[in-house]
């Protein structure tokens, strides 16, 4: 089946304490993103990635980092997360320019 | 500066009535438009997109948008609302792969 997979779904951490939230499609996608949802903001995108070793920031980049050594993976990494970065966060992927984003179910990120 | 509005923070209709959520972008030319859905606690579902040609797109669960270049507006209608429709609607545009940008959203509650 045809999807994006994110690790893990919810996620309680304390500010300063470093994580990684896993991204991983199965599509042969070269397009890839992290956005974070808030109330009233709707989606807003962190980086994005047009290929491997290929990444840009987005609107919101500060207090991120993302890598992509391969194709199917793009993990979302907090060096020293705050409680401004307790938000919803969505990895998605597409094939090429004008295709829609296929989306995973969301990691929700609790920073305390 | 580009951006994509939704006007309407929170929508209440009645089952069996119709709707209409508007969506208002601001790019120099034509992007590639896209409605999406989110149920709570879900990811996001593509319901359907706009590249070029017939004006009226249709998309899945009984949706359609129609495109009004004048008005640089993509208004996601259902002629007849179900209760299971009830969810987070969100219009977005993709200007030629430079970015993905997505409205704030619309709320959907539906009354019995």
């Amino acid at each position: 089946e045809a999807q994006v997979t994110q690790n893990p779904r919810y996620l309680i951490t304390v500010t300063g304490k470093k994580l990684t939230v896993t991204c991983s499609q199965n599509m042969n996608h070269e397009y890839m993103s992290w956005y974070r949802q808030d109330p009233g903001l709707g989606l807003r995108q962190i980086y994005y990635s047009m290929n491997v070793e290929v990444t840009d920031k987005g609107d919101v980049p500060e207090g991120y980092k993302v890598s992509r050594k391969e194709k199917r993976n793009f993990p979302l990494i907090l060096e020293s997360p705050s409680p401004n970065q307790t938000s919803l966060y969505f990895c998605a992927s597409r094939r090429q320019s004008g295709s829609p984003l296929h989306f995973g179910n969301g990691t929700r990120l609790t920073v305390t | 500066a580009q951006s994509v509005t939704q006007p309407d923070i929170h929508i209440t209709v009645s089952e069996g009535a119709s709707l209409e959520l508007r969506c208002n972008y601001s790019y120099g030319a034509t992007p590639y438009l896209f409605w999406y859905v989110q149920s709570p606690g879900q990811g996001l579902q593509l319901l359907l997109k706009y590249f070029s040609g017939d004006t009226l797109v249709q998309g899945i669960k009984g949706f359609e948008a129609e495109f009004k270049r004048s008005q640089s507006s993509f208004n996601l209608r259902k002629p007849s609302v179900h209760w299971s429709d009830a969810a987070e609607y969100f219009c977005a545009v993709d200007n030629y792969g430079q970015n993905f940008v997505f409205g704030p959203g619309t709320r959907l509650s539906v009354l019995p």
